[in-house]
């Protein structure tokens, strides 16, 4: 049985850039993509990126710009930096996997709450 | 503004069924059969109840069906519970360029 555990800053102040980290323990094997979720207050889902253990990625263009991920197979970590966060990055941030050729989510994180504010 | 349009709430007695909709357009619902479904419990970690538009996860309850129609999916729950008031959420394929798109969510009490 597979287990996400994000891990984030809980706050931060404008400008500065978001750093979450998903851990994967259980089932981490190179058939999933890991992907970051994250929910707006009030607001719907909103996929982030999702990355591989072999480094394929693929990222939501809204927010490319902003966007850094990595691997750490090693550890079995998953990250994302998202930089000049504003009030509305202000959100949680899920970790979910999913496997290679499919598109739904079958194993979430409970989710990190990141509240950005000055 | 989601990109998927879901109702915003809900309501349905212990016993009954209801449906939930997800609009979406011919980019997303409409094209692809790879809708999914999700329940959230506010605190814990969504869990996947529909996937491929009609396909259960082994060991979910039969509860929970999904079908589509054009760019409409639709999600039922019949012999309402209480422990099924939460949120769901629908999710669609969009293609390689837009890649994923969620609804807003419903959110469904039991009365």
């Amino acid at each position: 049985q597979v287990q996400l555990q994000e891990s984030g800053p809980g706050l931060l102040k404008p400008s500065e850039t978001l750093s979450l980290t998903c851990t994967v323990s259980g089932d981490s094997s190179s058939s999933y993509y890991w992907t970051w979720i994250r929910q707006s207050p009030g607001k719907g889902l909103e996929w982030i990126a999702y990355m591989s253990w072999s480094g394929n990625n693929n990222y939501n263009a809204s927010l490319r710009s902003r966007l850094t991920i990595s691997v750490d197979t090693s550890k079995n970590q998953c990250s994302l930096k998202l930089s000049s966060v504003t009030a509305a990055d202000t959100a949680i941030y899920y970790c979910a996997r999913r496997g290679v050729g499919l598109w739904y989510f079958d194993s979430w994180g409970q989710g990190t709450l990141v509240t950005v504010s000055s | 503004q989601s990109a998927l349009t879901q109702p915003a709430s809900m309501s349905g007695s212990p016993g009954q069924s209801i449906t939930i909709s997800c609009t979406g357009t011919t980019s997303d619902v409409g094209n692809y059969d790879l809708v999914s479904w999700y329940q959230h419990h506010p605190g814990k970690a969504p869990k996947l109840i529909i996937y491929d538009v009609n396909k259960r996860p082994s060991g979910y309850s039969n509860r929970f069906s999904g079908s589509k129609s054009g760019n409409t999916a639709s999600l039922t729950i019949s012999g309402l519970q209480a422990e099924d008031e939460a949120d769901y959420y629908c999710c669609s394929y969009a293609g390689s360029t837009t890649v994923l798109v969620f609804g807003g969510g419903t959110k469904l009490t039991v009365l």
